[in-house]
């Protein structure tokens, strides 16, 4: 149990243009989940906490108009890079929190983000 | 303050030989929890093992378990008979509160071990 499945793996778009990346937790229903941002060799960047119907909180330095989050369902979430530039490739990783004794929160495989 | 630390940043160890991987805290908050996660070349996060701020005895999953050391804050990951597809980097986190509405991990850095066959 506590699949997290993301989509796409991998993308190379150009710049300007805006890329739609979806987190789905296969087996559990998430009221919570979480976007993170990872630089090569760095540890993991929290960028947003999304809430099933509700508006997601950024962190700081985060810019919400840039990044686009929707949490429309207990098993999705989404993540749009608007007007992407090369400065915005990335490794994106999702996770969803499972309201288990433990609370932990599961991972989906990440995004690769290339802009050209 | 880092509030997670991890003071290895590499590790080589010998392939069947028995890893630790360090991991202290800082919290004030009595309620807590701490994970580990692995993260391979391919980049997805796989967790490992939790453990409570208040459970008694520390979490075993197989071939993982954790040296929880409250009164040191410390919480060392044990990997037995260590193999080759044990290469990764490895995380530490912590979560604060409990089953807080929206709880954050706070991470460490991070140690890359690898195994030697």
């Amino acid at each position: 149990g506590a699949v997290v499945s993301q989509h796409p793996s991998r993308v190379i778009c150009k710049s300007g243009t805006s890329v739609k990346i979806e987190c789905r937790s296969l087996d559990f229903q998430a009221t919570t989940m979480f976007w993170y941002r990872q630089f090569p060799k760095k540890s993991l960047m929290l960028m947003a906490t999304s809430n099933e119907g509700s508006k997601a909180t950024y962190e700081q330095g985060v810019e919400k108009d840039k990044f686009l989050i929707n949490h429309a369902s207990l098993t999705l979430s989404t993540l749009t890079v608007t007007s992407a530039h090369p400065e915005d490739s990335s490794f994106y990783i999702c996770s969803a929190r499972a309201l288990r004794s433990s609370d932990t929160q599961y991972f989906g495989p990440g995004t690769r983000l290339t802009v050209l | 303050a880092q509030k997670i630390t991890q003071t290895q940043p590499g590790m080589f160890v010998q392939e069947k030989e028995a890893v630790t991987l360090d991991c202290t805290y800082d919290t004030s908050d009595p309620s807590y929890g701490l994970f580990w996660y692995k993260q391979p070349s391919s980049g997805e996060m796989i967790f490992l093992i939790y453990q409570g701020s208040y459970d008694q005895q520390n979490a075993t999953e197989g071939r993982y378990s954790l040296n929880f050391q409250k009164a040191r804050k410390s919480a060392n990951l044990v990997i037995s008979a260590s193999q080759l597809g044990d290469s990764a980097m490895y995380f530490c986190a912590m979560r604060e509160g409990y089953m807080d509405s929206n709880y954050q991990l706070i991470w460490g850095a991070g140690t890359k071990l690898i195994i030697k066959p």
